[in-house]
This record gives C-alpha cells, structure tokens and sequence, in this order.
C-alpha cells in the first residue's frame, strides 16, 4: 500500500534559518504529492502540491519538487519566520506523514 | 480555496453517550468526504469515505458500527460516535472533495477538527 516517511521532529530553527523538512513515498502510479501546515489549534490547510513528476510546488516561501527518481517530496524555505512554527504533513491523496513539528525561534 | 466547517469544536461527554460531529462545506457541493482520526502528535489516520447518497466506506479496523457516518445532501456529513468510550477520545477532522461551477481540482479541504474528550 501507499505511504509517507517524513523526517521526525521536532525541529527548532532560528528565524532566518534555512529549512529543509524531508519527505519520501511509496507509492503505485504517479500520485499528487501535497504539503499540509497545521497551526496550533486550526485544522490542516494546503500549503503546497505538485501533480506530476518534476513539478514544483511553491507558496508562502516555500517550496518541494516531486521526485520520481528518488520518490521524494522534500520541503525547504530559505529563511524561515517565527510564525512558520506549525506541524508539517506531506501527503498523498489519503495517506499522511507523521508530522514535523518546527519551532522557529526569535 | 473552499471552506468547511465543523461542529461543534469540542466536546465533552459520559462514557456510554453518543456524540454527533456535523460536517459542512460552505461554498462548494462535496461530492466525498472524508473522516480522519488524529492522536496527540501523530498523523491523520483515514476512518471512512463517503460518497453523497451512498455508504460510507470503512478502513480496516474502523468499526462502522460504531462510528456511524451519513452523507445526505451535498453540503453535510455526519460522524456520530456510539457508546463512546475514553479510548473514543481524539481529535476527528473531516475533510472535503467537489466541485464549485468545476471540479475543485480534485483538492480535500480540511475542516478545523472537533476534539473529542469521554470522560
């Protein structure tokens, strides 16, 4: 069956810091790949996908490429804030990651 | 993007009471909605499907009897949880798949969860 690895956290950054939160699936066929934010308190909200192979998804300073070759979507901004402190979900259409709790600090 | 809504946001009850969780999506028609589970710290565990007008379908070990999921019109889900029990206790998010005048580029929009707690 289909599922996500996504790197455990927690991960605490200064803010400015780069990120990188990694991610790779299995996976039969060539699924959408989808980042999801989860603010403390709040449901998941979409933060970023990519539909097929190469794509690149990008908003809010972030971004992920779908890797077929290595079957990885991994997550990175350059210079994170304060209020990117969330939990970070990568996905497929209906299997989820653990989570990734980032904490940036000022 | 497109908004769902849960309700209510939180609850307690008695063990042994039943607990209905309403799901709407507020400007679009969901053609499927779907039922997640999430414990303290962990992912989303998939519970159920439905289709608008149809049975829900289970995952593995998701006891349909007790979590009694009705989809009946566009716009409304409902997870009902019978003869809740502390294990019960978790935060339900319901998620939502449609269309709005087009297909809504086959995207689930989340509600915000109900959290859950059986004393």
């Amino acid at each position: 069956g289909n599922s996500v690895t996504q790197m455990e956290g927690p991960v605490t950054l200064s803010e400015e810091a780069f990120l990188t939160i990694n991610c790779t699936y299995t996976a039969t066929g060539y699924p959408s790949l989808f980042w999801y934010v989860q603010y403390p308190g709040e449901g998941l909200q979409l933060l970023l996908k990519a539909t097929k192979a190469d794509d690149k998804g990008s908003n809010k300073g972030f971004e992920a490429t779908y890797r077929k070759e290595t079957t990885s979507f991994h997550l990175e901004k350059g210079s994170v804030q304060v209020s990117d402190s969330a939990v970070y979900f990568c996905a497929l259409p209906l299997t989820f990651g653990s989570g990734t709790q980032l904490t940036v600090l000022p | 993007g497109a908004v769902v809504s849960q309700h209510p946001s939180w609850v307690i009850c008695k063990s042994g009471t039943s607990v209905k969780i309403e799901c709407r999506s507020l400007d679009f028609q969901a053609t499927t909605m779907f039922w997640y589970r999430q414990f303290p710290k962990q992912s989303l565990m998939l519970m159920a499907t439905s289709n608008e007008g149809s049975k829900a379908t289970y995952e593995q070990g998701v006891e349909k009897d007790k979590f009694l999921i009705n989809h009946a019109s566009l716009t409304l889900s409902t997870l009902t949880v019978t003869s809740a029990h502390p294990e019960d206790s978790s935060f339900y998010i319901c998620s939502a798949r449609g269309f709005r005048g087009r297909a809504l580029d086959n995207e689930q929009f989340f509600g915000p969860g109900t959290r859950l707690t059986v004393l």
